[in-house]
């Protein structure tokens, strides 16, 4: 099927440790995205692709870091400079002006 | 501060009655955008409305938009249980290359 897979869906992350966010997509989009959510809050833009090898920083994307090198691929990691990396983390790929998420990330610091 | 902002921040009603949300925004549009988040989940796009549209219908959706207020509605009719749900607005500027902006959302809670 079509669609957008990230992994792992819960993780637990220790203090001062790096952790890897996938995101793959099966859709041929060119654009793909990152973005954090917090409880009862919207969605905020950490990083974002138009097109391989190419990545844009968001409203938030201090303590992160991404690669694109593959168009179907777009991981993010939480890096130990994010302070307050507990969160709810969406990837989504985008065709036009319409935006498919995934099923989303928990990251919990423990 | 976000583009969007929902109002209300959450409804509860019961089923069979007509669910309406509000999104205001501040900076001209190219369009705007609905999307429906069940808890845990990813968001899933309902309907997109353009900046030369003043209302669309997608099933029981119903969506305005009003730009010389700078603001939204999405109206669900003969609402379900199964409609219970966050639902997010979510816009793209008028200028140059714009990703999307989402508001905090409001949740609904349908009642049998």
């Amino acid at each position: 099927d079509g669609g957008i897979t990230q992994s792992p869906k819960y993780l637990f992350r220790k203090e001062g440790q790096n952790v890897t966010l996938s995101c793959e997509q099966n859709l041929n989009h060119d654009a793909m995205y990152w973005y954090r959510q917090d409880p009862g809050q919207g969605l905020r833009l950490i990083y974002y692709s138009q097109i391989v090898n190419d990545f844009q920083k968001g409203d938030i994307a201090e303590g992160y870091s991404v690669s694109r090198e593959k168009k179907e691929s777009f991981p993010l990691t939480v890096t130990s400079a994010q302070k307050n990396p507990t969160a709810f983390y969406l990837c989504a790929s985008s065709e036009g002006n319409t935006i498919y998420f995934g099923e989303g990330s928990w990251l919990t610091v423990v | 501060s976000q583009q969007g902002e929902e109002d209300p921040q959450a409804l509860s009603i019961q089923e069979g009655e007509n669910a309406t949300m509000n999104c205001s925004y501040k900076t001209s549009i190219n369009n705007l955008q609905w999307y429906r988040q069940n808890s845990g989940r990813g968001l899933v796009h309902l309907i997109l409305i353009r900046s030369n549209e003043r209302e669309k219908h997608s099933g029981r959706l119903r969506v305005t938009l009003d730009t010389s207020k700078k603001s939204s509605s999405l109206l669900i009719t003969a609402s379900r249980a199964a409609d219970t749900a966050s639902y997010f607005c979510a816009t793209v500027l008028s200028i140059g290359y714009s990703t999307l902006t989402f508001g905090k959302g409001t949740m609904l809670l349908v009642s049998p």
